[in-house]
């Protein structure tokens, strides 16, 4: 089956930029999107088809995929931005599958 | 605005069944894929099956292949999950899901632009 593996926590300081990443078998072959996750809550896509924003989502959220890593990046992250994430591809053998998340810390 | 309401979960005892409800609102809902998600306690998110606008083609992960069935009533904006045989490890928060598409083409790589608030199951006896 596919994988794709997250690092389970990421820091940042504020104003600083974090970087996700999400790796995966020839990950750079197949689209990545990224969801933000704060306690609580449903999931929100912040990231579609590698390096999309759906409308909403501010613009220091970017995406990035190639290789066998997709990145999702923070630029001047913010204390909202403290939650987890998780990427998703969709692969033809096993359909849909998720990263097993990353908890950001903004301190 | 795109509203999932899910419904239909609670404690059931292993081996038991449970059908969850998805009532959407604030789109067409004949227009979209729709995927069920599920999320244990303090986990991360699985994704569980989906289906297509016309419920011709549905998918599931291999873990509730033969044991859950999705559907839905285009007439009523519905998505359903019949689960049957349930397990302990069934035990998770689920979510209803709205795929993103293009004039009615799932988006390369299936995101889901909207999402439910999520219903409770426990497998426990």
């Amino acid at each position: 089956s596919y994988e794709l593996t997250q690092p389970p926590s990421v820091s940042v300081s504020p104003g600083q930029t974090a970087t996700i990443t999400c790796s995966g078998d020839e990950l750079g072959n197949k689209f990545v999107c990224w969801y933000q996750q704060k306690p609580g809550r449903s999931p929100v896509l912040v990231i579609y088809q590698d390096d999309q924003r759906p409308s909403g989502i501010p613009e220091r959220f970017s995406g990035s995929n190639s290789g066998n890593t997709a990145t999702l990046t923070i630029s001047g992250a913010q204390a909202m931005d403290e939650a987890d994430y998780y990427c998703q591809a969709w692969d033809t053998s096993t359909a849909e599958v998720f990263g097993g998340g990353t908890k950001l810390t903004v301190l | 605005e795109v509203q999932l309401v899910e419904s239909g979960g609670g404690l059931v005892q292993p081996g038991g069944s449970l059908r969850l409800s998805c009532a959407a609102s604030g789109f067409t809902f004949s227009r979209y894929w729709m995927s069920w998600v599920r999320q244990a306690p303090g986990k991360g998110l699985e994704w569980v099956a989906n289906i297509k606008q016309d419920g011709s083609e549905k998918d599931y992960v291999d873990s509730v292949k033969g044991r859950f069935i999705i559907s839905r009533d285009n007439a009523k904006s519905s998505l359903y999950l019949q689960m049957n045989s349930l397990r302990a490890e069934d035990t998770a928060f689920y979510y209803c899901a709205r795929d993103s598409t293009d004039d009615g083409i799932p988006l390369a790589g299936h995101p889901h632009d909207s999402w439910g608030l999520g219903t409770l199951v426990i497998v426990s006896s």
